[in-house]
């Protein structure tokens, strides 16, 4: 199974700032197939990025991912006020999926 | 309405059985893969089973194997999670989410039904 720590486990920033959150798996990830969810308090997850860098329907183009193997990294490039909530990464592609444990990001 | 709707939460004693559903609506069951994810209070997203749009298969996290089973009847647009043996580590938010190709990321998720194990 492939463990998925995230990085920081809280990040305070304010509207207007950049925010880059780390994900790092404990092996290679699969032909790149790591994407990231957004979750909000009281609603259900909602992917943003897959295979790394591709954005899903909808999602802002503030958003964007990178990283390959091990490695992996979601920025916002400029935070808007609905852009604060819990993101987590996720690897998929084989039988068993495995999510990191969550950035919060919050508000200054 | 594109969705999905799960039911069959409750409070039950350590060591019965629960079977939780998914009802989905707004688009062709039959056609995805679909997952169950669980979130245990002041944890992260645990993945828990995977079923093919044809049920000819199912995976299993290594922390239910031997006690959940996923099943899905197309004809009723439904998608279940049959749990025996359960344990008050299962306590948690249980949700179904929709494949968007085999085995791929989840783009269509539940709102979640609550599951807790306690006697």
């Amino acid at each position: 199974e492939i463990v998925l720590t995230q990085s920081p486990g809280t990040l305070s920033l304010s509207p207007g700032e950049r925010a880059t959150l780390s994900c790092r798996a404990s092996q290679s990830v699969t032909s790149d197939y790591l994407a990231w969810y957004q979750r909000k308090p009281g609603q259900a997850p909602r992917l943003l990025i897959f295979g790394v860098s591709s954005r899903a329907t909808g999602t802002p183009d503030r958003f964007s991912g990178s990283g390959s193997g091990t490695d992996f990294s979601l920025t916002i490039s400029r935070l808007e006020p609905e852009d604060f909530a819990v993101y987590y990464c996720q690897q998929y592609g084989s039988p068993l999926y495995s999510f990191g444990q969550g950035t919060k990001l919050e508000m200054k | 309405q594109v969705q999905l709707v799960e039911s069959g939460g409750g409070v039950v004693q350590p060591g019965r059985s629960l079977r939780l559903s998914c009802a989905a609506s707004g688009f062709t069951f039959s056609g995805y893969g679909m997952h169950w994810v669980r979130q245990a209070p002041g944890k992260g997203l645990e993945w828990v089973s995977f079923i093919p749009f044809d049920g000819s298969d199912n995976y299993y996290a290594d922390s239910v194997k031997g006690r959940f089973t996923i099943s899905r009847d197309n004809s009723k647009h439904t998608l279940y999670l049959q749990m025996n043996s359960l344990r008050p580590d299962d306590t948690a938010v249980y949700y179904c989410a929709r494949d968007t190709y085999h085995l791929g990321p989840f783009d269509l998720w539940g709102q979640g039904t609550l599951v807790t194990v306690s006697s």
